[in-house]
């Protein structure tokens, strides 16, 4: 089963708007990334917070973390039309795997 | 550009074929991953070799198979296809087995018809 779940599924909107995802898992973790794909293509690391982080911020990303919840949000600002893409939330299962959540899709009109 | 390699593209074939993808990961890394990704099934773990060896395997069917060579470079095979079996395939490298961030090629995408 997916160990991480993204919220919500799709989200629209307009330029230079803030976006923002949610994810939320299951077991402890290690750690736990965000990845970006572009239709149809490889996916790409965005960021990496450690369990015993709340947050942290690379650009115009921002992710949270609250391990009482099991939960992450990834927020990126003043998001341009190539921010366009599906977000994926994954955990690390000790090395052994990346588990992903199905991912949000985000379109950002111009 | 990741630094991983996957080969070839795109494939088409027909059911009851067999076929092999490869993978070469980035330069010094040790781990290969391999997922599937369909529409409606997202992103599904497969197996993960590490130096040559299993690691760890995931929902992968019989008819499927790996391996990771001494070069590290890594083969999926594939046979019996079946139409459902068709999807990207992604292979991900990372520096070591439990290193924190993975490198994905640009995937294959099979059509099985």
């Amino acid at each position: 089963s997916q160990q991480g779940e993204e919220d919500p599924q799709a989200l629209s909107i307009q330029e230079g708007e803030n976006a923002t995802m949610n994810c939320s898992y299951k077991t402890s973790i290690n750690n736990l990334q965000w990845y970006r794909q572009n239709s149809g293509r490889g996916l790409v690391h965005l960021i990496l917070i450690r369990s015993n982080e709340r947050e942290k911020h690379s650009g115009r990303l921002r992710v949270t973390l609250d391990t009482s919840k099991k939960s992450s949000s990834l927020l990126i600002t003043a998001s341009r039309a190539a921010d366009t893409a599906s977000y994926f939330c994954a955990t690390d299962d000790y090395g052994q795997n990346f588990v992903f959540g199905p991912g949000t899709r985000l379109s950002v009109l111009p | 550009d990741s630094g991983v390699t996957q080969t070839p593209k795109h494939l088409i074939t027909a059911t009851g074929q067999r076929v092999t993808l490869r993978c070469s990961p980035r330069s010094g890394d040790l781990s290969v991953y391999w997922y599937q990704q369909s529409l409606d099934q997202g992103l599904q773990f497969l197996i993960h070799y590490y130096n040559g060896e299993e690691r760890a395997k995931g929902n992968i069917l019989e008819r499927f198979s790996a391996q990771q060579f001494p070069d590290l470079h890594s083969e999926l095979n594939l046979s019996s296809l079946e139409l459902g079996d068709s999807a990207l395939y992604f292979c991900a490298s990372t520096r070591r087995s439990g290193a924190r961030e993975a490198f994905f090629g640009q995937g294959t995408r099979l059509t099985v018809v």
